[in-house]
C-alpha cells in the first residue's frame, strides 16, 4: 500500500490565491521530504528539501517567498503556492526517505491556477 | 549540475516485442534507480542498482549499471500492454535522498 500520501490530488484556484498541498508519511517517520515540480513532456524538478523542525533548502532558482514548505512534524509536510499566477499551474510531487533508503512517492497534485 | 540523459524518449511497439531503454550521463553515480510513472501519478520505484557492472532482473525487465557507474540500461522482453507509462532514471551521489531525474521514457506498448 501508499506509504506516502499526498493531498489534494487536483485543485483549481484563481489567480492570486494562495493554495496549500500536504504530503504524509502513512508508517514510519520522515525527517526529510522533497517537493518536486513536474511539467508535461518533463522530468521531475526537484524544487527544495524540507527538513523536519527546520528551514527548508530551496534550490537555485525557486522562489522561497512563493513556495513556502513547512515541516513541522515527522510525518508532515506542506507546500503553500502563494498568490499563485498560471505559470504556476503544474504537477507537484513530494517524496520521502526513511533514512537512508530508496524515496517513496506521493501521487502527485495538479494544480491549475485560471 | 549532473545531467541524466534518456533515450528514447519515446517508444511505441507491439506487445511481445522486445525493448531497451538506456540512461547516460558523464557523472559518477553513487546508485542509480529506475522509476515507473503512470499519468497523473507519482513514480514507483521498481530497482536500485549500486555497484558498477550490476545486473538485476525483475520478472521480465532487467536492469543493468555501467561498469562506471555513469550509465544504465533497462530491457524489456515480450513486453504487455501493463507496461505502458514512463520510465525515468534517477542518479543519487552519496545516499538515496538528493537524486537526479532524467526526463524519461514514455513506452506504449499496442495490444
Amino acid at each position: 500500500g501508499a506509504v506516502v500520501s499526498q493531498h489534494p490530488s487536483r485543485v483549481i484556484c484563481k489567480s492570486g490565491t494562495s493554495v496549500k498541498i500536504e504530503c504524509r508519511s502513512l508508517d514510519f517517520q520522515a525527517t526529510t521530504m522533497f517537493w518536486y515540480r513536474q511539467f508535461p513532456k518533463q522530468s521531475l524538478m526537484l524544487m527544495a528539501t524540507s527538513n523536519e523542525g527546520s528551514k527548508a533548502t530551496y534550490e537555485q532558482g525557486v522562489e522561497k517567498d512563493k513556495f513556502l514548505i513547512n515541516h513541522a512534524s515527522l510525518t508532515l509536510s506542506t507546500l503553500t503556492v502563494t498568490s499563485a499566477h498560471p505559470e504556476d499551474s503544474s504537477f507537484y510531487i513530494c517524496s520521502a526517505s526513511r533514512g537512508n533508503s530508496p524515496l517513496h512517492f506521493g501521487n502527485g497534485t495538479r494544480l491549475t491556477v485560471t | 549540475t549532473q545531467l541524466l540523459e534518456q533515450s528514447p524518449q519515446f517508444l511505441s511497439i507491439q506487445e511481445g516485442e522486445n525493448l531497451t531503454v538506456y540512461c547516460n550521463s558523464s557523472s559518477v553515480f553513487s546508485s542509480l534507480q529506475w522509476y515507473r510513472q503512470e499519468p497523473g501519478e507519482g513514480p514507483v520505484l521498481l530497482v536500485t542498482v549500486v555497484t558498477g557492472g550490476e545486473v538485476k532482473k525483475l520478472k521480465r525487465l532487467t536492469f543493468q549499471f555501467g561498469d562506471a557507474r555513469k550509465d544504465s540500461s533497462l530491457h524489456i522482453t515480450a513486453a504487455q500492454p501493463g507496461d505502458t507509462g514512463l520510465y525515468l532514471c534517477a542518479g543519487g551521489s552519496g545516499g538515496y535522498q538528493k537524486v537526479t531525474f532524467g526526463i524519461g521514457t514514455k513506452l506504449q506498448v499496442i495490444p
